[in-house]
């Protein structure tokens, strides 16, 4: 299995450009989830999907846009970058959304916008 | 909301040495408490979590506990080996709470030689 699967890995942009970050998981999980990681600031929560079918805001939304498309692929759509959303990008899923079910991630993608 | 606070933010110790990470937590009602390692340009993954009925859980090197009335957990790690490098993050989760796992801000755990 491969678990949580993100492309692009890297990507360079330019202030204004507009990109899509796709996560596709193969665990069945029913909730996925976008982080961002800086450094000193630990992972914030982006956008959630509970599960298929619903998303929901989470710390840090603006300038996002997310899309359950099914219940395997969630991406997350930048509109109009900023420098201020270089970061890093992780996708992660649960088998549940409540309870203490574990959180895979992806292996991130490294977002820079110039 | 649920903060969750981390330290030390960057730690160093001898190989086969202890480490220890500490968080403390906001929300009473948080009840799980997981873990994760995150290796040079890796995903986080987990590596041992507690729940809020459980004061403390090993699982060989590596041990949590929990002090509930305090509001703070924390990792343990002995005979520190070189691989136990890495970032460190601990979270608290809230059943009910919105369905949201909250992290720390980290610890870079540099184990030398």
């Amino acid at each position: 299995n491969a678990g949580v699967t993100q492309t692009p890995k890297f990507q360079v942009l330019k202030t204004g450009q507009s990109m899509t970050l796709q996560c596709a998981q193969d665990m069945n999980h029913n909730s996925m989830y976008w982080y961002r990681q800086d450094p000193g600031m630990g992972l914030r929560l982006i956008y959630y999907s509970a599960s298929e079918g619903t998303t929901d805001k989470g710390e840090v939304p603006n300038g996002y846009n997310v899309s359950r498309l099914n219940k395997r692929e969630f991406s997350l759509r930048l509109e109009s970058a900023a420098p201020s959303q270089t970061s890093v990008y992780f996708c992660a899923s649960r088998r549940l959304p409540e309870g203490d079910t574990e959180a895979f991630f992806g292996q991130g993608t490294r977002l820079t916008v110039v | 909301g649920e903060n969750v606070e981390q330290h030390p933010s960057t730690l160093s110790v001898q190989e086969g040495d202890s480490a220890v990470i500490k968080c403390t937590y906001s929300d009473s009602a948080s009840n799980y408490f997981p873990w994760y390692k995150q290796e040079l340009g890796k995903g986080p993954q987990l590596i041992i979590d507690i729940r809020s009925n459980v004061g403390e859980k090993k699982d060989q090197r590596i041990a949590v506990t929990l002090n509930k009335t305090a509001k703070h957990f924390s990792l343990h790690i002995t005979e520190t080996q070189p691989e136990d490098s890495a970032v460190y993050f601990c979270a608290a989760y809230v059943t009910g709470g919105g369905n949201k796992l909250t992290f720390g801000t980290g610890t870079q755990l540099k184990v030398e030689l």
